[in-house]
């Protein structure tokens, strides 16, 4: 099985920078991706890692490192719409459908 | 064109009935994926259609619970004697061919149950 922990809520100032930790344990990584998701939306694609190091997309950044199994979303120049959960989900085992954590809900306050 | 959609996007039923949820995928998209997402909990796998066939249905918790894809698009999933433990937001996902780890999954807006 696998086994995903991030942080169920985390708080934020507009404006500032917040990183969101994930971390996993599974057999035959093949990869991590981040969602965002919106009280009541459907999740949406953010990021895909699957080598060591950190990609970055506009204001979101997403970190990989395989030998700590520990990846983290970097979100800066917070806006009050970034207020989301968001959702880390890993590929193992040869599957190519991924297993969710719980998610953290981020709530950006002015 | 158009992204997943998903049919009712409420449905409220009593204990014992039977409910079918329906899922139209992006066109073009062979793989399509059933979850469930109940508050505060991360989307738990159901059952993954590649093409009409369910390659893989280890996500369904138990017999009560049948999905189906007969052309390769559109998708409903069947529950059968619901209980209250069923109460949820089923989600429906697609992509363009299941087979790749970069193989970004696009979501549907859900359909919530509510089993009274």
């Amino acid at each position: 099985g696998q086994n995903i922990d991030q942080p169920t809520e985390m708080t934020a100032t507009e404006g500032a920078i917040v990183q969101i930790n994930c971390t996993y344990q599974t057999s035959g990584f093949n990869g991590l991706f981040w969602y965002q998701q919106h009280a009541g939306e459907a999740p949406t694609f953010l990021s895909y890692n699957v080598l060591d190091g950190l990609e970055e997309k506009g204001r979101f950044s997403s970190f990989l490192s395989r030998s700590k199994g520990y990846s983290y979303l970097l979100l800066k120049e917070l806006q009050m719409k970034d207020s989301a959960s968001y959702l880390c989900a890993v590929l193992s085992g040869g599957s190519y459908i991924p297993t969710f954590g719980r998610g953290t809900s981020l709530i950006v306050h002015p | 064109g158009a992204g997943v959609s998903q049919t009712p996007s409420n449905k409220v039923t009593e204990k014992g009935k039977y409910v079918e949820l329906r899922c139209d995928p992006i066109s073009g998209h062979t793989a399509l994926y059933w979850y469930r997402q109940s508050l505060g909990q991360g989307p738990e796998f159901l059952i993954y259609f590649q093409g009409t066939g369910a390659a893989d249905d280890s996500g369904l918790p138990n017999d009560r619970f049948f999905a189906v894809r007969p052309e390769g698009s559109v998708s409903t999933l069947k529950i059968q004697r619901t209980e209250r433990g069923d109460s949820a937001v089923y989600l429906c996902a697609s992509s363009r061919s299941g087979s790749q780890g970069t193989d970004t999954q696009y979501f549907g807006p859900g359909t919530r149950l509510t089993v009274l």
